[in-house]
């Protein structure tokens, strides 16, 4: 199964953007596939942000706000969530997903902190 | 509005079967275009997909855990069940079911609360 690779940590001050990354192995191409986000709070299940292929082929979970969002750079096969407008209660893991083959798979997430 | 709940033992000896259902309220499990998954977290690490099984119980598995796991679906009782044989320490975890929505864009939009499963003597 690949491996999908997220920065362990990653931090930012309110109000700040914060770009989080989850970069795919080089044997596959981050084009072709949709790069879905879950943020988890300590003693909380996962909860669904968004997911993104293209600008065309986007989605957001039920209730989360505009100031989320997916994008991919293709030369890094990299897939990005930005949060805009940084809160503290944005303060939690971040973890990307991909569906190769029928087959789930997480990155090791990110553990981001409100400064 | 649909819910997930977990249930099963909180304590399985090594060697054995770790049994757990999912119990889906506030809809029917045959609905829709779903699939319900499984997912771990052992304490202080990341999430690692389990598997998933269709209402027509058409399944797949996580290729590291397919020799050892079962999904299955008992659509009159609106529940589908995990069943991990030979179990180690290392099958310690916090233990979701989650639906997933192939019809729109295949999240995990809704999740369980978790179930915590420790292997151990």
């Amino acid at each position: 199964q690949p491996v999908l690779t997220q920065p362990p940590s990653s931090s930012a001050s309110p109000g700040e953007s914060a770009r989080l990354t989850c970069t795919l192995p080089s044997d596959i191409n981050v084009g072709s596939y949709n790069i879905y986000w879950y943020q988890q709070k300590p003693g909380s299940p996962p909860r669904y942000l968004l997911y993104y292929y293209s600008d065309s082929d986007k989605g957001q979970g039920s209730g989360v706000p505009s100031r989320f969002s997916g994008s991919k750079d293709a030369s890094a096969n990299t897939g990005i969530l930005l949060i805009s407008g940084l809160q503290s209660e944005d303060e939690a893991d971040y973890y990307c997903m991909i569906w190769p083959s029928n087959a789930g798979v997480f990155g090791g997430g990110t553990k981001l902190t409100v400064l | 509005q649909v819910q997930l709940q977990e249930s099963g033992p909180g304590l399985v000896k090594p060697s054995q079967t770790l049994s757990l259902t999912c119990t889906v309220s506030g809809g029917s499990i045959s609905s829709g275009s779903y699939y319900w998954s499984w997912i771990r977290q052992p304490a202080g690490k990341g999430l690692e997909w389990i598997g998933r099984i269709y209402t027509s119980g058409s399944t797949n598995y996580n290729p590291s855990l397919k020799s050892r796991v079962t999904i299955s679906v008992d659509t009159s009782k609106n529940q589908f069940s995990l069943k991990l044989s030979s179990v180690t320490a290392a099958d310690t975890a916090v233990y979701y079911c989650a639906r997933t929505d192939y019809g729109a864009d295949d999240a995990f939009d809704i999740w369980g609360q978790g179930t915590m499963v420790t292997v151990s003597s």
